[in-house]
């Protein structure tokens, strides 16, 4: 596809629940991003690839969330044990190469009951 | 102190009428800057990016630039009601990721 893809767009699930995200980024893009962006706040840096290495976890909120792009393709943002401070819109990113402008998906709403 | 800061309200602007965007950074290491338009439910849409001190002009909209100062602006000329969104700022940070100022909401009234 011409942009980055995720799905599901929409995703609910109760309190407790394992959930996983995916995020396909636009052909060719080595960097890869995952953010979380809560109601009328800016996205939050969670994690970051370059192809399948992942460089940097550092805004993973707790050891519950958990990505992996093993191909340096397609990438999966898996939250287990979901809480409801979980619920946010999970946005995915891509850019060509290092310093390039990101490039967002629609984003993943995510609703824990 | 938080990495970005956008701190004005909902900005109402007549449709024609030029909007302005403030965004304060707080690190001076700071070299690349972003803004994203964000409509309701969409995804962040790169619209402007700058690098250096001054003005960077890409059709209505002009982003400005002030190191010394730490901030960084957006002017949408001629606005219209299409322009109706939430902009957010943003500045690159270490390992590539970008960090976000929490937006600003612009209505362009017709």
């Amino acid at each position: 596809g011409a942009g980055v893809s995720q799905s599901p767009r929409y995703k609910v699930a109760k309190r407790g629940q394992d959930v996983a995200l995916r995020c396909d980024p636009i052909s060719g893009h080595v960097s890869l991003f995952w953010y979380q962006q809560a109601l009328g706040q800016g996205p939050e840096f969670l994690t970051y690839f370059q192809n399948e290495a992942q460089l940097d976890k550092s805004g993973l909120p707790s050891d519950r969330f958990f990505a992996e792009r093993p191909e340096g393709s397609v990438s999966t943002l898996k939250i287990q044990r979901t809480q409801q401070e979980d619920s946010a819109v999970y946005l995915c990113a891509s850019s060509p190469g290092y310093n390039q402008p990101q490039h967002f998906g629609d984003g993943t709403r995510l609703s824990i009951l | 102190q938080k990495e970005v800061e956008q701190n004005s309200g909902p900005l109402s602007v007549p449709e024609g009428a030029i909007a302005s965007l403030n965004c304060t950074y707080s690190d001076r290491g700071s070299q690349s800057f972003f803004w994203y338009r964000q409509y309701s439910g969409k995804s962040p849409e790169l619209i402007m990016f700058i690098y250096s001190n001054g003005d960077k002009e890409d059709g209505r909209f002009t982003a400005q630039l002030n190191k010394a100062s730490q901030y960084v602006s957006l002017l949408i000329r001629d606005s219209q009601p299409s322009d109706s969104a939430t902009y957010l700022c943003a500045v690159k940070r270490g390992n590539n990721r970008l960090a976000f100022g929490k937006g600003n909401q612009v209505v362009v009234i017709p």
